[in-house]
């Protein structure tokens, strides 16, 4: 069983649409946990971490589900400047990070 | 924000050459440096770990004979592919963690290279 699973999609929304992706993890002694996103053909930048409590950054909410062992981001009122593949992280110990594979999603005008 | 450079970004290289790729942490002292590998439409596979001053862990399948990781110091880590080949055509993106980032990870902008 892979460390981090997400759904690779594509997700093809229409602008102000809202989306969700979600991501599992198998390690239950994760201890920190990331949304990256990425474009093409550049590095991964640090989009939020998730919390416990969850945590909002304007249109985006990310979520922790310890006892499912998942974590979620919310998109509202999708642009098509977030037109990107969206990395899921979880990071178990100091030098143990894993990946998931990336969901890509395209805002359509 | 903490800023991660990686040099250079393309290179282009003849087989059986050898490349290094730099990654350097510019504001803060990076205790441990990843190093990855992303094929076209993949994600990101993690090569190997390193921690200032010590050798690098790597992960299964990577030949740590091909690629010698160097990390000398707090500020900067070293990638270099041996005897290139076509297959070791990728895009190559070392990540930082340390002192003053808490538990985020910056990631350098990344190297593409080619290997003719």
């Amino acid at each position: 069983r892979k460390e981090v699973e997400q759904d690779p999609g594509p997700f093809n929304v229409p602008e102000g649409a809202t989306v969700a992706f979600n991501c599992t993890y198998s390690n239950s002694a994760s201890q920190s946990f990331f949304w990256y996103r990425q474009d093409c053909r550049k590095e991964p930048k640090l989009l939020m971490s998730v919390y416990s409590s969850g945590n909002e950054d304007g249109r985006f909410t990310a979520q922790l589900n310890r006892a499912s062992q998942y974590i979620s981001l919310l998109i509202r009122d999708s642009k098509l400047s977030d037109s990107a593949t969206y990395l899921c992280v979880v990071q178990t110990g100091a030098n143990n990070l894993f990946f998931g594979t990336g969901t890509r999603l395209t805002v359509i005008p | 924000g903490a800023v991660v450079s990686q040099h250079p970004s393309w290179v282009i290289c003849k087989s059986g050459t050898s490349v290094k790729i730099e990654c350097r942490s510019l504001d803060f002292q990076a205790t441990t440096m990843f190093w990855y590998r992303q094929f076209p439409k993949q994600s990101l596979m993690l090569m190997a770990t390193s921690n200032e001053g010590s050798k690098a862990t790597y992960e299964q399948g990577v030949e740590k004979d091909k690629f010698l990781i160097n990390h000398a110091s707090l500020t900067l880590s070293t990638l270099t592919v041996t005897s290139a080949h076509p297959e070791d055509s990728s895009f190559y993106i070392c990540s930082a963690q340390g002192r003053g980032t808490g538990n985020t990870i910056y990631f350098g902008e990344g190297s593409w290279l080619t290997v003719v």
